[in-house]
């Protein structure tokens, strides 16, 4: 099965800063990765598609690269609204993993 | 497109859980189902999927001999049912909708999600 490993587990910011949050795969999985936020009590929402395509009504801010192994996900300029956690997803093959997640805290 | 689950459920170990997904919105037969499970305070864990045209299942390695996915498409429902069910099992277990990429030949990702049941096991 292929691993993802997300870093940072923790990340806390302020309002209006860059972040950057990283996810490996074991293996290659081309461009064939999804970044979700998830807020308590509710369903993980798509934010980024096939590493960097952004979903319809997702704000600019995010950003998503990568391809291979190697994948980031950014937010430009945070909002109060982005703290949440997210997680990376692999969809290379038959079976999905997902990243461990990162929580994204306001400092 | 909506994804309307079930309501939360409260088991005895040892028992068994089946989970409702309602499809709408959508033609149901044109995107598998996928079923993800996430535990109290934990991340996401993908447990299998359906082709609600063809009935065909793949389930994650470990869930495989105790999960049961299965569709009734005359009613646009998918089910998740988990048997043997011990106290870490205990979770928030969501659908999703995915669609197959013909040309690609691989499957696209989550883009829309049930709100989620709660499972509770406890003695």
């Amino acid at each position: 099965d292929i691993q993802m490993t997300q870093s940072p587990s923790t990340l806390s910011a302020f309002v209006g800063d860059r972040v950057t949050i990283t996810c490996r795969a074991s293996q290659s999985i081309r461009s064939w990765l999804a970044w979700y936020q998830q807020k308590p009590g509710k369903a993980p929402k798509l934010l980024i598609f096939k590493a960097s395509s952004l979903e319809n009504g997702v704000p600019s801010r995010f950003s998503g690269s990568g391809s291979g192994t190697e994948f980031t996900l950014t937010i430009s300029s945070l909002q109060p609204d982005d703290f949440a956690t997210y997680y990376c997803q692999q969809y290379n093959s038959y079976s999905y993993t997902f990243g461990q997640g990162t929580k994204l805290e306001i400092k | 497109v909506q994804l309307v689950q079930s309501g939360a459920e409260v088991k005895k170990p040892g028992a068994s859980v089946k989970v409702s997904c309602k499809a709408s919105g959508y033609t149901f037969t044109g995107y598998y189902i996928h079923w993800v499970r996430q535990a109290p305070g934990q991340g996401l864990e993908w447990m299998g999927w359906i082709n609600p045209n063809s009935g065909v299942t793949n389930y994650a390695q470990k869930f495989q001999g105790r999960v049961t996915l299965t569709r009734d498409t005359s009613i646009n429902t998918a089910y998740m049912e988990l048997s043997r069910l011990r106290s870490d099992d205990t979770a928030v277990f969501y659908c999703a909708r995915v669609y197959w990429n013909y040309e690609e030949g691989t499957f696209e990702e989550f883009d829309f999600w049930g709100q989620g049941t709660l499972v509770t096991v406890s003695s």
